[in-house]
């Protein structure tokens, strides 16, 4: 069936440093969902992208809707500790069903 | 406000047992899913329904069953466990697919 990858499949960066990830799909998606999974916790919305070209930011957090509608980038400025946790992007596909990426694990070392 | 409602937290099955993981949410949502979290795998869709009365599979649903006799609620079946059903189980519900999904806390499934 249809899968979102994600990569980097994990990251270890040092407090301060800028991230950044992706999600392709070998389909067309015409929403673009960005969330983040917390230890122990259930994922929650970071950022929604509805339109192709689309730059959206939520504080430190930027993510862009791909030209091609087959991919899209989250980008994270002046990592914190408290950044740490797995990031998902997600997608509906065949209008009904909401799927998930395989998850970006991000660990930050102080 | 509750939100999405899952229990138990925590449970252990021996092969072959069946039990209900439950779900419920407050926020009169019409789409709700499960999904099932294994590491390196993402979160794998099981069963969805877009509204009361209406369900259909995911793209991992052997082994579950599924029913949305109420807007509310969305239980999911396990009708007899294998160690290959390991794993945190999530449900989640929003206005549609493409709107902002909200989640219950999980329930880690551990069949031995």
């Amino acid at each position: 069936g249809q899968q979102l990858n994600q990569s980097p499949q994990s990251m270890f960066i040092q407090e301060g440093e800028d991230v950044s990830m992706n999600c392709t799909s070998s389909s067309i998606f015409n929403t673009w969902l960005w969330y983040k999974q917390d230890p122990g916790e259930g994922p929650v919305l970071l950022i929604a992208l509805y339109k192709a070209g689309e730059l959206t930011s939520n504080g430190r957090l930027t993510a862009q809707f791909g030209i091609t509608r087959k991919d899209s980038f989250l980008n994270i400025s002046a990592s914190i500790p408290s950044d740490v946790g797995i990031y998902f992007c997600a997608g509906p596909y065949n209008t009904d069903k909401l799927i998930f990426g395989t998850g970006t694990r991000l660990q930050v070392f102080p | 406000n509750a939100g999405v409602t899952q229990t138990p937290k925590f449970q252990v099955l021996k092969t072959g047992q069946s039990m209900t993981l439950q779900c419920a949410q407050d926020m009169n949502h019409e789409y709700m899913s499960w999904y099932r979290q294994d590491p390196g795998m993402g979160l794998r869709l099981i069963h969805y329904s877009v509204g009361a009365g209406i369900t259909d599979q995911g793209e991992v649903p052997n082994g579950y069953n599924v029913s949305r006799s109420t807007t509310e609620d969305f239980p999911l079946r396990l009708l007899s466990a294998a160690p290959s059903q390991t794993s945190v189980y999530f449900c989640a519900s929003s206005y549609s697919p493409a709107a902002e999904a909200f989640f219950g806390q999980g329930t880690r499934l551990t069949v031995v």
